[in-house]
């Protein structure tokens, strides 16, 4: 079974341009979570999503977004980026309950998509 | 709200040695879930050993094993039989059994490996 992909991998833009990055979870996962990775914070939780909904949002400013699709891919958005948002986003999927084996709270991480802002 | 401290922000082990990475939290949850997951350097996140809060039983896997002391909110790592591969940043994560699916990190060790 594949597992979590992240599209870019990497990414380079300058302030004030906005990005999309993507992830396709396990197939057959309908949750998907993204963090944001810097030396200085560790991973910090972004957001949540599942069936298409936000389950959850972290403490990010409005210009960061997200969405998930009917196939479970989901997308992040950061529009007006500064120099503070060069990270690697990490996003991760989880199970759902019936096809989980008792791992459903597991996550599974996607490779990232570093960002560099200059 | 809930918290995961690591205190070490890195540790070393000599090759086929012990070493012990140390985590606690804080919640006033009683169910909860507790994770250990390895990132080898450039390269992906990958979950190591997980316990459920209403286990008493210790978890392990082959040379992984955990010390879970709930009421001391205590959720160490154990690694026996250090390999070179072992080196990774290590990150202990929680996870509230409530309905809150968010994942709270610690902050990572880096645990070094010598040959």
């Amino acid at each position: 079974k594949a597992g979590v992909t992240q599209t870019p991998r990497y990414l380079i833009k300058t302030r004030g341009q906005q990005v999309t990055l993507s992830c396709s979870p396990i197939s057959g996962h309908r949750s998907v979570s993204w963090y944001q990775q810097t030396p200085g914070q560790g991973l910090q939780f972004l957001f949540e999503y599942f069936s298409e909904t936000q389950r959850n949002k972290g403490n990010f400013p409005g210009r960061f977004s997200g969405r998930q699709f009917s196939n479970s891919r989901s997308e992040m958005n950061v529009s007006t980026l500064e120099l503070g948002d060069s990270a690697l986003y990490l996003c991760a999927s989880s199970p759902i309950p019936q096809l989980a084996g008792g791992f459903q709270e597991t996550q599974y991480f996607g490779p990232g998509t570093r960002l560099l802002v200059l | 709200a809930q918290t995961v401290t690591q205190s070490q922000p890195e540790m070393s082990v000599q090759e086929a040695e012990t070493v012990t990475l140390s985590c606690t939290y804080d919640t006033s949850e009683s169910d909860y879930y507790l994770f250990w997951y390895k990132q080898p350097p450039s390269r992906q996140m990958i979950l190591v050993i997980r316990q459920e809060a209403y286990k008493q039983q210790n978890a392990t896997e082959n040379r992984f094993s955990v010390n879970f002391q709930k009421a001391a909110k205590s959720f160490s790592l154990k690694i026996s039989d250090s390999q070179l591969g072992d080196a990774a940043m290590y990150f202990c994560a929680y996870r509230s059994a409530l309905g809150t699916y968010k994942y709270i990190f610690g902050t990572g060790t880096r645990l070094k490996v010598l040959a």
